[in-house]
């Protein structure tokens, strides 16, 4: 099956500091990614929706200009927080899909991010 | 409501079958699905069901839908304790694409 894979699957940081995290496809080109943000014993949260090439969906509540989406290609889309708070700690999940009209999502294995 | 509601822990003896529920919230809904998660790890696709039909069988797994009700619901047969994880409910909303997800169920195998 197909496989998405993120990096790193875990990273602490101080407070004040930007992480990326990466997301990529690994054996098919994903029109759309996703991600997601999981608090523990919580459901998933969409974060934003990106396509690539083109400016990431937000969804409300969501801060874009501190969680920085880029899907530059159709294999690799990056999530950066900036300015880090140890609110922002959580757990990261990307989701990736193949074609507009693909019934599946494909998910990475999350990044747990801490922030001291 | 705007939430998928699922119970959020269910506790099964090893070999008995274990019943998730499931009340989703948009009756358009194309596709409905059922994930699993194990700790610390992303969520992998159990199975699916398209919103045509009301039932669908891949061997352990039995998924039963019933829109009328809007209610979905995962039979694991003959449950082992690899089953043990987080199990998410989740719709596809045919408005605008997105997968919504339930809270999860925690399911817990008793020996």
């Amino acid at each position: 099956g197909a496989v998405v894979s993120q990096h790193p699957s875990w990273v602490i940081c101080k407070s004040g500091t930007s992480v990326k995290i990466e997301c990529r496809s690994l054996d098919f080109q994903a029109t759309t990614m996703f991600w997601y943000r999981q608090f523990p014993k919580q459901s998933l949260m969409l974060m934003a929706t990106s396509n690539e090439g083109s400016k990431a969906t937000y969804e409300q509540g969501v801060e874009k200009d501190k969680f920085l989406i880029n899907h530059a290609s159709l294999t690799l889309s990056t999530l950066t927080v900036t300015s880090a708070h140890p609110e922002d700690s959580s757990f990261y999940i990307c989701s990736a899909r193949e074609g507009p009209y693909s019934y599946e999502q494909y998910f990475g294995p999350g990044t747990r991010l801490t922030v001291t | 409501g705007e939430d998928v509601e699922q119970s959020l822990f269910l506790s099964v003896r090893e070999g008995d079958s274990s019943v998730i529920n499931c009340t989703y919230t948009d009756s358009s809904s194309t596709y409905l699905y059922w994930y699993k998660q194990e700790p610390g790890a992303g969520l992998q696709l159990l199975t699916y069901i398209f919103s045509n039909m009301d039932m669908k069988q891949d061997q352990r797994l039995t998924v039963l839908l019933n829109k009328k009700d809007k209610h979905l619901s995962l039979r694991i047969a003959d449950t082992q304790t690899g089953d043990s994880a987080i199990y998410f409910c989740a719709e596809k909303w045919n408005r605008d694409d997105k997968i919504i997800f339930g809270k999860g169920t925690r399911l817990h195998i008793l020996p």
